[in-house]
């Protein structure tokens, strides 16, 4: 699986938009973007994934730029219960790819 | 179905013991792997099983590491005769892996934390 850069912290206000950028320079025609999040003494969670459109969903938007090179994920209106590691992943639906975690970004909400 | 369970939630244990986790999936998935994450490192991958099969394991995953999931349904990882670097969470997730490709998520249960003292 390719690798990603996170940034390895951000900070957001509460209630506002939340945009968590990832570089994924090396990745394949047939790699997918896997976005998860990890709370504080929890298992990470899946939140969304795409190819190459942009991607929406209850819990988030994915936009990915037209080179596939860097993508970024949107919590439009940030919650305290957002704080939590957020962890981008690149890999293949193929048969034999597993996830493979870097250090992510902790995401800190504040009121 | 409630998600994926794992137990214990804590586990304290001696160096030198052995200790043994039990995963059990959601009921559908056909997939089931385990990750060990230490304190501020992402999971890192230990292996996984496609129904009953074993078909990866992690360098990570030792001679004192065992995992079986006899009959495709709930898993255990065993730990023999642990040591104080196997402290960690060790984390279980499953998923449905579609014939031809296509797997939409893992979901991961809230882990079993080792302390081996």
């Amino acid at each position: 699986d390719a690798k990603t850069t996170q940034p390895p912290s951000m900070d957001c206000a509460e209630g506002r938009a939340a945009n968590l950028p990832c570089n994924h320079s090396t990745i394949s025609g047939n790699e997918y973007v896997y976005w998860y999040r990890q709370i504080h003494s929890q298992g990470p969670q899946y939140i969304i994934h795409g190819l190459k459109n942009n991607e929406t969903n209850e819990m988030a938007s994915l936009i990915i730029t037209e080179d596939r090179k860097s993508s970024t994920l949107i919590l439009p209106h940030a919650t305290l219960r957002d704080t939590a590691v957020y962890y981008c992943i690149v890999r293949t639906l193929s048969g034999y790819s597993t996830l493979t975690f870097g250090k992510g970004t902790m995401l800190l909400v504040s009121p | 179905d409630t998600g994926v369970s794992q137990d214990p939630r804590h586990k304290i244990t001696k160096r030198g013991q052995n200790v043994t986790f039990r995963c059990d999936p959601i009921s559908e998935h056909n997939r089931l792997y385990w990750y060990r994450q230490t304190l501020g490192q992402g999971p890192e991958f230990l292996t996984y099983f496609q129904n009953e099969a074993q078909l990866e394991k992690s360098r990570l995953l030792s001679d004192r590491f065992s995992a079986e999931r006899p009959k495709g349904s709930f898993s255990t990882l065993e730990i023999q005769r642990t040591e104080q670097g196997d402290s960690a969470m060790y984390l279980c997730a499953s998923s449905l892996e579609l014939t031809g490709g296509g797997n939409y998520g893992y979901t991961f249960g809230s882990g079993t934390r080792l302390t081996v003292v």
